[in-house]
């Protein structure tokens, strides 16, 4: 499986735009770009996930490098919220679609 | 639509005995998919089914693990016996077409093993 790499902690101000970076130098051109967070003591959530393009939803924004090999979740206003570990996977077509979590960012948002 | 259902929500046992927890996933999803998640290993993917047949069950970490999906409703993941080190929380998730379209995980059943 494609490894991705991400800073263990990040922090924000409350209101301000956050930008979560995530490195997949090895990405293949089958795989997608997922990102998750999972809030304390909650389960995972879908955030957001593209190929190539850059996506937007009403959660957050994804913009992927030219070459695919970096990617970043961008929060726009920064919330309590938001305080959560964000997950950036990697997922190939042909494994069913299966995510395999890494460590994660733990975001900090500070009022 | 209530999303995944995960049954119990806790579950303290005796080391030794059997434990058994349970999935409802998303009326219409044919994915389903078990996660364990420790502080030590973060969140392994266990198991994972398509249309109610195991499709990769290589993240099992034994024989004493062990899951099914008897209909598109219902799956089950079954420990015996249990030990200590099986304590950790349970997570499973449902989703279309293999995950792409995102997973939806349920709440979660917390083990502890005693």
């Amino acid at each position: 499986d494609a490894k991705t790499t991400q800073p263990n902690s990040m922090e924000s101000n409350e209101e301000e735009p956050v930008h979560l970076p995530c490195n997949h130098s090895t990405i293949s051109g089958t795989d997608y770009i997922h990102w998750y967070r999972q809030l304390p003591s909650q389960g995972p959530e879908y955030v957001i996930h593209g190929l190539t393009s850059n996506v937007n939803n009403r959660m957050a924004s994804l913009a992927i490098a030219e070459d695919r090999k970096s990617s970043t979740l961008i929060l726009h206003r920064a919330t309590l919220r938001d305080a959560a570990v964000y997950y950036c996977i990697l997922s190939r077509y042909n494994q069913g679609g299966k995510l395999i979590f890494g460590q994660g960012t733990e975001l900090s948002v500070k009022p | 639509d209530a999303g995944v259902i995960q049954s119990p929500r806790h579950e303290v046992t005796e080391m030794g005995q059997e434990v058994t927890l349970r999935c409802k996933p998303i009326s219409g999803h044919n994915s389903l998919f078990w996660y364990r998640q420790t502080m030590m290993r973060g969140l392994e993917l266990l198991i994972y089914f398509n249309n109610n047949v195991p499709i990769d069950d290589s993240g099992m970490p034994e024989d004493r693990f062990s899951a099914k999906m008897p209909n598109a409703s219902f799956s089950t993941l079954k420990i015996q016996p249990s030990e200590p080190r099986d304590s950790a929380v349970y997570f499973c998730a449902s989703s279309l077409e293999g995950g792409f379209y995102g997973y939806t995980f349920g709440s979660g059943t917390r083990l502890t093993v005693v």
